[in-house]
């Protein structure tokens, strides 16, 4: 079973940008799985942020306007999310997730809560 | 921006069934897929493509999809079945990945 798990820095700044990385083990990071990221901000809902192929190939929310990279290093099997121009909206635990078959969300890292605040 | 609705609450006794609504206008074409996300935890695929159970999932959760609903019935609710309840599915093109706002169940 493939296991995911989050690190980066937890508190950022309004403006600063969020650079966070998930670490792939159990599975190989090839395939027909895209690598995805997720968030929750406190007391809400899921909000899928974008996803990355092994090949480089991403696919991202609309809604967030051109603010997230998703990137992948198969070298280290790991993938890695970037956020740019922070405000306390951003505020969320951010999950990283197999997207099996680009078809459903299979396995989930554990979470990590990001805080943007001044 | 596409949407899938659900009912933010629920309640029923321990025992009884519980079923859980998801509605979306591209849900006639695309799979219904169903999370639960206990307290404190990451969500727990428990239904995927409409209907299909995860191995390790309880026979008591099923699924179903008829035009443009999507439902999870908990036959036998229990405590420990208390949770949030995510639909999750794509929009008509496929490319852009949705949840629905979640139903909170309470089992008492």
């Amino acid at each position: 079973q493939v296991q995911l798990r989050e690190s980066g820095l937890r508190l950022l700044k309004p403006s600063e940008t969020l650079s966070l990385i998930c670490d792939v083990s159990g599975g190989s990071i090839f395939g027909s799985n895209w690598w995805s990221w997720v968030r929750q901000s406190p007391g809400r809902g899921l909000e899928w942020l974008g996803e990355v192929y092994y090949t480089g190939t991403t696919n991202y929310n609309g809604s967030l306007k051109g603010r997230v990279t998703v990137s992948v290093d198969s070298s280290k099997s790991q993938f890695s999310l970037t956020l740019t121009s922070l405000t306390a909206a951003d505020t969320a635990v951010y999950y990283c997730a197999v997207l099996y078959a680009g078809q459903f969300f299979q396995y989930w890292g554990q979470g990590i809560l990001v805080t943007v605040s001044s | 921006s596409y949407d899938l609705t659900q009912p933010p609450s629920m309640s029923v006794s321990p025992g009884q069934a519980a079923t859980f609504t998801c509605s979306g206008d591209a849900l006639p074409n695309q799979y219904a897929h169903w999370y639960q996300q206990r307290t404190g935890q990451a969500p727990l695929l428990v239904i995927y493509e409409d209907k299909k159970r995860p191995s390790g999932i309880s026979e008591r959760f099923s699924g179903s999809r008829s035009g443009t609903v999507a439902t999870l019935t908990v036959r036998g609710a229990q405590v420990e079945d208390e949770a949030d309840y995510y639909c999750y599915s794509t929009d008509s093109t496929g490319n852009q990945r949705v949840f629905g706002g979640g139903t909170k169940l309470t089992v008492l």
